[in-house]
């Protein structure tokens, strides 16, 4: 099974209010990643696992937190939404550093 | 870190023609280039990739090609069909980091 899950696939959230989505996957990869993804923009790396180490990017250090709490489940948790958190957001894990990475379907996530 | 220039954006061709799109990146010591393709309501999948000690490969009517001097890699759809219609993207490795900078896309559309 190669498959990466995503809750929920549509979330709505008012401005302030925090959002927490979640990933999982089953293929034991030691490495599990979020990105944004915006209209017409790249897929912006925002946070990885690697086992249990997290890296956060420099330019969303504080907007993003997460949490592993095994090797299957990884959250993404926002605390307080703003309207440009809007976009979609997608998970993804590997086994084996950036290689061959697996994606999720993605949670859209928009923000009134 | 990593930047990853995709073009073209869009891209129209004909059922049967062969389709390119290019990328170019910045660190010479990027060494993993994967491309990959998302349908509509789906996942972005893994279709080809290739590393830096290559400088072609080729799989069920995929070709990429890496020029390492250039900073350039590209991926050539030969005998397009309307099932290829989809967003590509390619990327690149973050040498020492387990993490992928991605183009920002290329919509592929093909016409029968």
């Amino acid at each position: 099974d190669t498959t990466v899950k995503q809750n929920p696939r549509y979330k709505l959230a008012r401005v302030g209010k925090p959002v927490n989505l979640i990933c999982s996957q089953t293929m034991n990869h030691d490495t599990m990643y979020w990105y944004q993804k915006k209209p017409n923009q790249a897929p912006k790396l925002l946070l990885f696992y690697y086992d249990k180490i997290l890296n956060r990017e420099a330019d969303t250090f504080e907007k993003f937190q997460s949490s592993r709490p095994n090797n299957s489940f990884c959250s993404l948790y926002i605390g307080s939404a703003g309207l440009e958190y809007s976009a979609m957001y997608l998970c993804a894990s590997s086994r084996d550093g950036p290689y061959e990475q697996y994606f999720g379907p993605g949670t859209r996530l928009t923000v009134l | 870190g990593e930047q990853v220039e995709q073009l073209p954006s869009i891209l129209r061709v004909q059922e049967g023609s062969s389709a390119s799109i290019n990328c170019t990146y910045e660190n010479s010591a990027s060494n993993y280039f994967p491309w990959y393709k998302q349908e509509p309501g789906e996942n972005p999948k893994l279709i080809i990739d290739i590393r830096s000690n290559m400088e072609r490969k080729q799989t069920q009517g995929l070709i990429v090609l890496l020029d390492k001097k250039a900073k350039r890699f590209s991926l050539h759809i030969t005998d397009t069909q309307p099932g290829d219609s989809a967003m590509y993207f390619c990327a690149a490795n973050d040498s020492g980091y387990n993490k992928l900078t991605f183009g920002k896309g290329t919509v592929l559309l093909v016409s029968p």
